[in-house]
């Protein structure tokens, strides 16, 4: 069972850069059947795909973000990371790392999330 | 990009009776469409993708369909476990979107 566990910190400040892990266990970022992704969540709100990156480094990002994100694999680590610059208020939400099916490219195992507040 | 609305905002059914979602599409996505359930406090959970196929564990009271750029997820006779918030998502083409989400509350 494929197991996936965000790690970062959870106070950010204005303007500043954050950054996330996300471990894998129970499978290996290496596979090509899989892709590896991030989603948020503002408070009370939907979800939001931030991006993607592929086995081979490859990545996907969502154009809203406006070029502020960066996905990238650590295949020593068995992980993947997303950084995302420039934070403001509205970057404030519950950040989900998650593997997505390549057939499908659906997301179907989640880490718990992580929640990330940008404040001074 | 792809814009998916979600209605109704927020459905309230009985136990045991059936609930209909729907999920429209701004434009046409084939059967690239996915549902996820949401708990409060929890990730969302994969319950149905290429529009009707139930994901690994997702119980036969779940179905999707399709008509169109229209979708629906049905829920066949409501557990006390089904309520919760419902996304649909489409991977027809980048950026992946989701819906807004529908509330399933209990009647």
């Amino acid at each position: 069972q494929v197991q996936l566990q965000e790690s970062g910190p959870g106070l950010v400040k204005p303007s500043e850069t954050l950054s996330l892990m996300c471990s894998v266990s129970g499978g290996s970022v290496n596979s090509a059947s899989y892709f590896w992704g991030w989603i948020r969540q503002a408070p009370r709100k939907g979800l939001e795909w931030i991006g993607n990156v592929f086995y081979n480094g490859d990545t996907k990002y969502n154009p809203s973000l406006n070029g502020r994100v960066t996905i990238s694999l650590d295949t020593s680590r068995n992980s993947f990371s997303l950084t995302l610059s420039s934070l403001t208020a509205a970057d404030t939400a519950i950040y989900y790392c998650a593997r997505l099916r390549g057939t499908t490219v659906t997301f179907d195992f989640w880490g718990r999330g992580t929640p990330v507040t940008v404040s001074s | 990009e792809i814009v998916m609305t979600q209605s109704p905002a927020t459905l309230s059914v009985s136990p045991g009776e059936r609930a209909t979602l729907s999920c429209r599409a701004s434009q046409a996505v084939s059967r690239h469409l996915a549902w996820y359930q949401q708990k409060p406090g929890q990730a969302p959970r994969l319950l149905i993708y290429d529009t009707s196929s139930r994901a690994s564990g997702i119980p036969a009271r779940f179905s999707g369909s399709m008509s169109g750029t229209d979708f629906t997820l049905t829920i066949s006779s409501l557990q006390s476990e089904d309520f919760a918030i419902y996304y649909c998502q489409q991977y027809s083409d980048w950026p992946l979107t989701f819906g807004q989400g529908t509330r399933l509350d209990m009647k």
